[in-house]
């Protein structure tokens, strides 16, 4: 596996479910990133990670909830969902140089629709 | 603060026809600028990205960018339009302390044959 993998690919849930998202990184990165992708609506960041420690929360409700084991694997655990929470889920990578992040590379996403 | 504003929501072009994009920045401090392309179904892949010295870049695809200081812009064009290059294309800014990147709200590339 090359880049930044994610699995699953397309998802289905009820409101009541617990599923999880997962996202690898294989370039070695020391960031990753979660965004929401909403149709007509800028990418959305969740949650960023830094060598495993989480650095930004977005104000993000607390039914989705990010686990960052070690710097290659990323998690979305979800929860109690609701319908508007429908959409892409982008993971990404980036390499962090001093204070500042490079360029971020980004896997397929997960389409996530809750019923 | 920063933020980036893409103006179109939809372009449609002519096989073999000029493309630009647009996109106007705000920040505070230099930015480092970025175009990603995202075909149906997939993620985001990096076009290009200025971070300094030439303020022409060029990406894949046949893509460049030029920064304008002046002008708070960093439009995206491509001389010759390819039936391949029909996809949404979104601009993004770095934040000041480097750990956040801006997105906008994407445009969407049409390619008529």
């Amino acid at each position: 596996e090359t880049g930044v993998t994610q699995t699953p690919r397309h998802l289905v849930m009820g409101m009541t479910n617990k599923k999880s998202l997962k996202c690898e990184q294989h370039l070695g990165h020391n960031a990753m990133y979660w965004y929401k992708q909403s149709a007509k609506k800028p990418l959305e960041l969740m949650f960023v990670y830094n060598f495993k420690e989480q650095t930004e929360n977005n104000s993000v409700p607390s039914r989705f909830s990010p686990e960052c084991p070690n710097s290659s694997h990323l998690f979305l655990h979800l929860h109690t969902l609701q319908p508007e929470d429908s959409a892409l889920y982008l993971c990404a990578s980036s390499q962090k140089g001093g204070r500042n992040y490079n360029e971020q590379f980004f896997g397929p996403g997960t389409r996530l629709t809750v019923l | 603060a920063q933020s980036v504003t893409q103006l179109g929501s939809h372009v449609s072009v002519s096989e073999g026809a000029l493309v630009l994009l647009r996109c106007n920045y705000s920040s505070s401090v230099p930015p480092y600028l970025f175009w990603y392309v995202q075909y149906p179904n997939q993620g985001l892949q990096l076009l290009l990205k200025y971070t300094t010295g030439a303020t022409l870049v060029k990406g894949i695809n046949g893509f460049e960018a030029e920064f304008k200081k002046s002008e708070t812009s960093f439009h995206l064009t491509k001389p010759s339009a390819h039936m391949s290059d029909a996809a949404e294309y979104f601009c993004a800014v770095r934040s000041d302390t480097g750990n956040q990147f801006y997105f906008g709200t994407g445009t969407s590339l049409t390619v008529i044959p």
